[in-house]
């Protein structure tokens, strides 16, 4: 079955202290890894798409790398409008009609 | 450009009763999917719809049903409402043949 697992469930960061979330997932054929922002109350919105293992992509203080096996989304001097939630998700090859998404994790970066 | 757009925003409802959730989708999008978040969880899939059908199904019960208009906008309703349907539903909608989604704001539906 897949399944994807996010790690950790929270973060807290100082500000301009760089960390970085794992997603890890088990998925037979991946279409897609996806990565989401949501902030409290909020729809999730888009971040990244990864689709083969070594690809990367960043978008200002954010990074996401791909293996066979787990995702990172690299968080480099982190300011307090990077808290949100940061949610993972997978798109299968055989089901391109379903995302499957992690938990999340619950980031603070603290001023 | 609207993105997806979700109404109502906050409901609630008593146990029991039935709701209508509606959707909107992105300009350019023909394909809607629902999805349910309970606090502190991941979204989970409870339907796609594409062409007036619905095209997948996630594991939830018959008393989860949609509908999608020539438009391309969407229902999701629910009947004999649970304590346990509280949650945000959130709208998804893609155009055939991308990846990814982009996502409404979501209903907060709350059943006392």
């Amino acid at each position: 079955e897949d399944q994807v697992t996010q790690s950790p469930e929270a973060l807290r960061l100082q500000e301009g202290e760089s960390s970085s979330l794992n997603c890890s997932y088990t998925v037979s054929g991946l279409r897609g890894l996806f990565w989401y922002r949501q902030d409290p109350g909020k729809g999730p919105e888009f971040l990244f798409t990864l689709y083969s293992a070594g690809e990367e992509k960043e978008k200002e203080r954010l990074k996401a790398t791909l293996t066979k096996k787990e995702s990172f989304l690299h968080i480099t001097a982190p300011k307090p409008e990077d808290s949100a939630t940061y949610l993972c998700a997978v798109q299968p090859e055989y089901n391109n009609n379903d995302m499957r998404f992690g938990a999340g994790t619950r980031l603070t970066v603290k001023p | 450009d609207a993105g997806v757009t979700q109404s109502p925003t906050h409901l609630i409802k008593t146990r029991g009763q039935q709701v209508t959730l509606r959707c909107s989708p992105k300009s350019g999008h023909d394909t809607v999917s629902w999805y349910q978040q309970a606090l502190g969880q991941g979204p989970q899939f409870i339907f796609q719809y594409y062409e007036e059908e619905e095209r997948q199904r996630g594991n939830f019960p018959d008393r989860f049903s949609g509908h999608q208009f020539p438009n391309y906008s969407s229902e999701l309703n629910v009947n004999a409402l649970l304590l346990g349907d509280s949650a945000l539903y959130l709208c998804a909608s893609s155009s055939t043949g991308t990846y990814g989604y982009t996502f409404g704001s979501g209903t907060r539906l709350t059943v006392v």
